[in-house]
């Protein structure tokens, strides 16, 4: 059977520039966020969490950024590597659930 | 520490037949979860189990799909019969109690034909 999915946003950007990924979440009582990086033929892995009384965190080459004011996160990744091709998605915590978003596409140009 | 494991990788089967797939958790994590990613989609959350007990399985067909977690340690996931729609990848993940943060497995990519 053929499989049918949606068409993930993509960004394309050059090895050493910054790589922003942008992400809209559903529920304006979710208390907790989370950015996963997902590499082909692998589980989703842990980049980032953000807790919804924060608007910045940081961490080592990445920076999320909340707005909760239009439920809109973003993640930026500094100095973009090759190793950072992948497909990123935003998830959020709601009712005790771990709620994915779409997912962005990110390719890495040498 | 090591990873969620799971098993098979990969599978291919025709419609109506059944299928099982395994998961082990990391050691030490009560909570287990199994998601449900379609291709090009965020994974869905198909049930989850605090030690041997089932938290929520509000998303899981229920008519198809079963899950257990006898010992409160490996999980089989089970779907019988198998439909086309059913073709996506299915992820382990586990936390600690009370725990955020979820690590998840590599996937098993079932194919339905």
């Amino acid at each position: 059977g053929e499989s049918v999915g949606l068409h993930l946003p993509t960004l394309s950007v050059q090895e050493g520039d910054n790589s922003i990924i942008n992400c809209a979440y559903s529920n304006s009582a979710s208390d907790y966020f989370i950015w996963y990086k997902q590499e082909s033929g692998k589980g989703p892995q842990f980049i980032i969490d953000i807790r919804s009384n924060m608007d910045k965190r940081q961490g080592q080459r990445v920076t999320v950024l909340l707005n909760k004011t239009v439920k809109h996160l973003s993640l930026q990744i500094a100095a973009t590597q090759p190793g950072d091709s992948a497909v990123y998605f935003c998830a959020e915590i709601w009712g005790g659930k771990l709620i994915f978003g779409q997912g962005t596409e990110l390719s890495v140009k040498p | 520490e090591a990873g969620v494991a799971q098993s098979p990788r990969y599978k291919i089967i025709e419609k109506r037949q059944s299928v099982a797939f395994w998961c082990n958790p990391i050691s030490g994590h009560a909570t287990l979860y199994w998601y449900q990613q379609i291709l090009g989609q965020g994974p869905k959350l198909l049930i989850q189990f605090q030690n041997n007990g089932v938290v929520d399985d509000s998303q899981l067909p229920k008519d198809r799909f079963s899950a257990e977690r006898l010992k409160g340690v490996d999980s089989t996931l089970k779907i019988q019969p198998a439909k086309l729609e059913d073709s996506a990848v299915y992820l382990c993940a586990s936390s600690r109690t009370g725990g955020n943060e979820q690590f998840f497995g590599p996937g098993t990519r079932l194919t339905v034909l």
